[in-house]
């Protein structure tokens, strides 16, 4: 069964940073694609960043360019999303979502996501 | 690229057949995705490649389109229908998705 365990998320004052990291398992990590995907309450889900298998290939929203980092390390199974220059709008909640084998923009799968609060 | 989605919600019975429509800026060609979510879940696959069913949805939901117009059929609406429909594009980051369309009980 796949599973994605997010974590990291909490309650951060704007301009300061957060990582995010998600835990995978149940399929074979290095096959697939990883994406953050965001949802802010009430709100439809938004595309952050995306990094390929290899890690050879990454891309970022224009809204986020700049001031996050997607990483992968496959040794240990593990995404993560470095966050910094933190503002209001970026208070959602987070999803780590798997790539479909063959195409690595294609999300088939979402992790229930960690909650990101921006606010003094 | 931005989806359009259409109606923004819509209301229908138990049995019902509803079409959603997704429009987009520019073409994707048939790089065109469904996702559901129902409240306090995680958004689920429908529909990849425009028209192809993830494994294990019903045979009542179709979709098609290609270019730029996309459309989602549920034939013979159920319970467990209701829900908010988004139309996600996967063809040239940055992915985006459509505004969604959420399905009521009348």
């Amino acid at each position: 069964e796949v599973q994605l365990v997010e974590s990291g998320g909490g309650l951060v004052q704007p301009g300061r940073s957060l990582r995010l990291s998600c835990a995978a398992s149940g399929f074979t990590f290095d096959d697939h694609a990883l994406h953050w995907v965001r949802q802010a309450p009430g709100k439809g889900p938004e595309w952050v960043a995306g990094i390929s298998w290899n890690s050879a290939f990454i891309d970022y929203a224009d809204f986020v360019k700049g001031r996050f980092t997607i990483s992968r390390d496959n040794a240990r199974n593990a995404l993560y999303l470095q966050m910094s220059s933190l503002r209001a709008d970026d208070t959602a909640l987070y999803h780590c979502t798997k790539a479909n084998r063959v195409s690595w923009r294609l999300i088939d799968y979402w992790g229930q996501g960690t909650l990101v609060t921006v606010s003094s | 690229i931005q989806l359009t989605q259409s109606p923004s919600s819509v209301s229908a019975s138990v049995g019902d057949r509803i079409t959603l429509s997704c429009r987009a800026s520019h073409s994707v060609g048939t790089y065109l995705n469904w996702f559901q979510q129902k409240p306090d879940n995680v958004p689920k696959l429908l529909v990849y490649g425009a028209s192809s069913l993830q494994a294990g949805v019903p045979s009542r939901f179709s979709a098609s389109g290609s270019e730029t117009e996309f459309t989602l059929t549920i034939s013979n609406l159920q319970p467990e229908d209701f829900a908010t429909y988004y139309c996600q594009q996967s063809d040239s980051p940055p992915l985006t998705f459509g505004g969604g369309t959420k399905v009521q009980i009348k």
